[in-house]
C-alpha cells in the first residue's frame, strides 16, 4: 500500500498568489482530513470530509481556504490568496470507518513570501 | 469548551520506562487515541482506547479512565528511535472529528 500521497511536498510562493494542495487517501478509505501545523497553534484541523461529502469545515481560518473532495481518491486544499501567517505544514489524513486511527501523509511544507 | 492537557516535555533515560499523560475536559467523549511524530515527520497512529484499562502493544502501552477524564501513553525500554513527540486526540462522538493535544516532546539521554 502506497499510504497517502500529497503534493508538493515543499511549496514556496509570494503572498497573493493561488496555492493548491492535492491528496490521496489510501483506497478504501472512507475519511479524509486536512490539517495544518505550526510551532504556535499546533495541529489543527480544517475540514474533513467522509465519503466525500465535506462534514465540518469550522476549522477553516478564512473564506481565502476552501477545499474539495470530487471522488474517493482526490482531495485538494486550495489558499486563495496566500498570505505570509499561511505558512506551515498542511497534512492529510485519511481512516476508515471513523476518525479514531488516522494515517498521514508526508505534508507539504508551504512558505509564502 | 474543550481542552486536553498534556506536558510540554519529558525527559527520560535510554533503556528505561517513561510514562505520558493526558488528561481532557470534552463536551462528548469516545475514545482516546495517541500519535508519535518525529521531527520533519508526519504523525503516526499508536494506540486508540474505547473502554477503561489498559492496551499493550509491544514496547508501548497505553491506559484508559473514562471517569477521571485521564489516560496515559507508557513508554518501555526506552531507545533513542523513541526521541519524537507523542500527542493525545479525544474522539468526541461516533463519527466525529478528534481533538489534538500540543503534543510532548519526549528526550532520551544515553
Amino acid at each position: 500500500d502506497a499510504g497517502v500521497i500529497q503534493s508538493p511536498r515543499h511549496e514556496v510562493t509570494e503572498m497573493g498568489q493561488e496555492v493548491t494542495l492535492r491528496c490521496k487517501p489510501i483506497s478504501g478509505h472512507d475519511y479524509l482530513f486536512w490539517y495544518r501545523q505550526t510551532m504556535m497553534r499546533g495541529l489543527e484541523l480544517l475540514i474533513y470530509f467522509n465519503n466525500n461529502v465535506p462534514i465540518d469545515d469550522s476549522g477553516m481560518p478564512e473564506d481565502r481556504f476552501s477545499a474539495k473532495m470530487p471522488n474517493a481518491s482526490f482531495s485538494t486544499l486550495k489558499i486563495q490568496p496566500s498570505e505570509p501567517r499561511d505558512s506551515a505544514v498542511y497534512f492529510c489524513a485519511s481512516s476508515s470507518g471513523g476518525p479514531s486511527e488516522q494515517y498521514f501523509g508526508p505534508g507539504t511544507r508551504l512558505t509564502v513570501t | 469548551g474543550q481542552s486536553l492537557e498534556q506536558p510540554s516535555e519529558v525527559t527520560a533515560v535510554e533503556g528505561a520506562i517513561v510514562q505520558i499523560n493526558c488528561t481532557y475536559q470534552t463536551s462528548g467523549f469516545y475514545g482516546l487515541s495517541w500519535y508519535q511524530q518525529h521531527d520533519g515527520g508526519a504523525p503516526t497512529f499508536l494506540s486508540y482506547n474505547a473502554l477503561d484499562g489498559l492496551e499493550e502493544t509491544g514496547r508501548f502501552s497505553s491506559f484508559l479512565s473514562r471517569s477521571d477524564s485521564y489516560g496515559y501513553l507508557l513508554l518501555q525500554e526506552l531507545q533513542m528511535k523513541d526521541s519524537a513527540s507523542y500527542f493525545c486526540a479525544v474522539r468526541e462522538g461516533r463519527d466525529d472529528k478528534i481533538i489534538f493535544g500540543k503534543g510532548t516532546r519526549l528526550h532520551i539521554l544515553p
